[in-house]
């Protein structure tokens, strides 16, 4: 399997401009991730679906962000209007859940360091 | 408020000696803990998982202890080697309502030095 895949790898953008970042999970995994890493404040959890519906977002920032799972095979997170301070690593990760015990490992994508200007 | 506390101090040793790395947590009722390793510009790898109802899990040159009275995480490298830097994080189950929802500490960076 290819892993957890993510694009772009490297974002650098504009302040004010919208910016999308995609993420294809793991085939047959039915729980997706996005989080958010910085020198500050660590791997946050932004965001995560369950069998393509959102189960928590509490970790969303704002408005300025949303995040899509229209089916199993990709999810995008979209920021608009991006800000200097959403500059960050923003890394997908799926996982394959039973909704109880055993709990299992997450796996994650490489990541896409988003530079806003 | 809920917190997961790491050494942020770079964790320095001589390879070959044991590397102890500790996670402290207040405010949560984890049912389990997990261990995650972090090269510089990848995304974190999975370790070990550890429940609450296991004292101490093993594999490989990897332990990891987990203490619910004294909240804490205990999580051992022997024999280590050089390449056993990275940065290591731990996670603790953070779900209310099923699912797998993990809150990372920020991590301590391990360096092996010959």
């Amino acid at each position: 399997d290819a892993g957890v895949i993510q694009s772009p790898r490297h974002e650098v953008t504009e302040m004010g401009q919208e910016v999308t970042l995609r993420c294809k999970p793991i085939s047959g995994h039915n729980s997706l991730f996005w989080y958010r890493q910085t020198m500050m404040r660590g791997l946050e959890l932004l965001i995560y679906f369950n069998n393509n519906v959102p189960i928590d977002d509490s970790g969303m920032p704002e408005d300025r962000f949303s995040a899509k799972m229209p089916n199993a095979s990709f999810s995008t997170l979209k920021i608009q209007p991006s800000e200097p301070r959403d500059s960050a690593v923003y890394f997908c990760a799926s996982s394959l859940e039973s909704g109880g015990p055993p709990y299992n490992e997450q796996f994650f994508g490489p990541g896409t360091r988003l530079t806003v200007l | 408020s809920q917190k997961i506390e790491q050494n942020s101090e770079a964790l320095n040793i001589q390879e070959g000696k044991t590397a102890t790395l500790t996670c402290n947590y207040t405010n949560y009722s984890p049912a389990y803990l997990q261990w995650y390793r972090q090269d510089p510009g990848r995304g974190p790898v999975f370790l070990l998982l550890i429940r609450e109802n296991e004292k101490e899990k093993r594999k490989e040159r990897l332990k990891v202890t987990f203490d619910t009275t004294l909240k804490q995480s205990l999580f051992h490298i022997t024999a280590s080697q050089p390449a056993d830097s990275a940065t290591y994080l731990c996670a603790l189950d953070a779900t209310t309502g099923g699912g797998n929802k993990l809150t990372f500490g920020t991590g301590t960076q391990l360096k092996v030095e010959l």
